[in-house]
C-alpha cells in the first residue's frame, strides 16, 4: 500500500549527538516536508522539497538539514542534538491535494 | 504571506450535537483548503478539502463552507460521535502556480462526551 513512513518511532539520545530521522513514502509525489509538533499543538514547517536535489528551509529554524537525492526520500539531520530539539518530527509528502503524514519520529534529547 | 487564524482553539460538545470550527485566511490568491484530523498520539490525516471554485462541500457527516469574499472557511460536523474527538487543522495554500505550502491554523480541540 502506497505510504509515507518514518524511522525510528520514537528515540531518547544524549545532547550533542548528532541523529538522522529517516523519511521514505511510496507515494511518487515530488513534494515532500517535515514539521515539528509538540503533541496536539501547532504545525511549524522545518524544510521542504519540491523534487530531487531542491531543498528549502522552512519558517522554524532547527539547526538541521536535509537531503533529496532520490525522489523517495527525505532524510532530516541534527547535527548536534539539544534538549530543546524534544519534540515529534512529522514528514509528510503531497501533489495537488493535501499531505499525507508519517507516524512521526518521537526525540527526547536528554 | 498568508496568515490562518482558526477558532475556537477548545470545543466540548455532547454526543449528538452539531460542531463548526471557523478558519479566516488573509490572502485571496489561496485556493485550496483542507481539513485535518489528529487524533491523539496519531498522523494528522486529511478529512475534507475545498478548493476555490466551490462552495460547499459534504462527505457524510463532515461538510465544509467558504466564502471567498469574506475570506472564511468553516467545518462542520453533524450529529458528533465520541471517535470525532481530536484536534482539527485548517489550511490555506495557493495551487497550481502557487507556491503550494499551506498555512495551517493552530487547532481546535474537540471533546465529544458521552
Amino acid at each position: 500500500e502506497a505510504d509515507i513512513y518514518q524511522t525510528p518511532r520514537y528515540l531518547v539520545i544524549g545532547t550533542g549527538k548528532k541523529i538522522t530521522l529517516e523519511c521514505s513514502q511510496t507515494m511518487g509525489h515530488d513534494k515532500m516536508y517535515w514539521y515539528q509538533q509538540d503533541p496536539g499543538m501547532e504545525l511549524h514547517l522545518i524544510h521542504y522539497s519540491y523534487g530531487v536535489n531542491s531543498t528549502e528551509k522552512g519558517d522554524l529554524s532547527s539547526e538541521s538539514t536535509v537531503s533529496r537525492i532520490r525522489t523517495e526520500h527525505f532524510p532530516l539531520t541534527l547535527e548536534s542534538a539539544r534538549p530543546s530539539h524534544t519534540s515529534q518530527y512529522l514528514c509528510a509528502s503531497s501533489e495537488l491535494s493535501g499531505y499525507t503524514f508519517g507516524s512521526g519520529t518521537r526525540l527526547t534529547v536528554v | 504571506g498568508e496568515n490562518v487564524e482558526q477558532h475556537p482553539s477548545t470545543l466540548s460538545v455532547q454526543e449528538g450535537d452539531s460542531a463548526v470550527i471557523k478558519c479566516t485566511y488573509s490572502d485571496s490568491a489561496s485556493n485550496y483548503f483542507p481539513w485535518y484530523k489528529q487524533e491523539l498520539g496519531k498522523r494528522p490525516q486529511l478529512i475534507i478539502d475545498i478548493r476555490s471554485n466551490v462552495g460547499e462541500k459534504k462527505d457524510q457527516r463532515i461538510a465544509v463552507t467558504l466564502n471567498k469574499t469574506a475570506k472564511h472557511f468553516s467545518l462542520h460536523i453533524t450529529e458528533t460521535q465520541p471517535e470525532d474527538s481530536a484536534v482539527y487543522f485548517c489550511a490555506a495554500s495557493k495551487q497550481a502556480g502557487g507556491s503550494y505550502i499551506p498555512t495551517f491554523g493552530r487547532g481546535t480541540s474537540l471533546i465529544v462526551h458521552p
